[in-house]
């Protein structure tokens, strides 16, 4: 990818269970943003944590950011068959006057009712 | 949240044609959209930034004679392969920042369109 990877590549677990999924990245940041991508569509937002916050939470989201390793978690909580989705950590690269926004390599989750 | 549209969803076109693809902000002006591509089973790489009233900015790599970026107007921009070919087969999206308000950092995305080059 163009900013970094993701760990699991895939990642399939039971309803109820939680998931972890990791993200790298390699240039500085102002923010690190978790996306949604349902198969064949746009992808949807779900949490920004800022360079300066090391923890953030959102109903059953919970992302981390450690900007000494450039990595961050999500973790999804009670997981739901609905949560089935590909997710992407995105980083943005500030150059003159716009950001530039970067995905990394994304982890499909697969929640098994 | 702000809406961004995107037409078509698919396409089917023939070797050395091309594909206009456009991307709508519905319910806000976005002088700055942006344009992935997306290959199968992996992320989204970016290839250009599109600018209202001026040039595109393209990423390492991609060719801006291949893909050619118009941003008219502060709700539309397009993305035309040119001279399609069957590796330019991939799933193209849009996206954009509203930069109303408190969500002025996260993109909101098109549903992507899908060109595939016979």
């Amino acid at each position: 990818s163009q900013q970094g990877e993701e760990d699991p590549q895939a990642l399939s677990i039971q309803e109820g269970e939680n998931a972890t999924m990791n993200c790298s990245y390699k240039t500085s940041i102002n923010n690190l943003q978790w996306y949604r991508q349902n198969s064949g569509r746009g992808l949807v937002h779900l949490i920004l944590i800022r360079s300066n916050e090391r923890e953030k939470h959102s109903g059953r989201l919970r992302v981390t950011l450690d900007t000494s390793k450039k990595s961050s978690s999500l973790l999804i909580t009670a997981s739901r068959a609905a949560d089935t989705a590909s997710y992407f950590c995105a980083t943005d690269a500030r150059l003159y006057n716009f950001n530039k926004f970067y995905f990394g390599s994304g982890t499909k989750l697969n929640v098994k009712p | 949240g702000a809406v961004v549209s995107q037409h078509p969803s698919r396409v089917i076109c023939k070797s050395g044609t091309s594909v206009k693809i456009e991307c709508r902000s519905l319910d806000f002006q976005a002088t700055t959209m942006f344009w992935y591509r997306q290959f199968p089973k992996q992320s989204l790489m970016l290839m250009a930034t599109s600018n209202e009233g001026s040039k595109a900015t393209y990423e390492q790599g991609v060719e801006k004679d291949k893909f050619l970026i118009n941003h008219a107007s502060l709700t539309l921009s397009t993305l035309t392969v040119t001279s399609a070919h069957p590796e330019d087969s991939s799933f193209y999206i849009c996206s954009a920042r509203d930069l109303r308000g408190q969500g002025r950092e996260k993109l909101f995305f098109g549903s992507g369109t899908q060109l595939s080059v016979l």
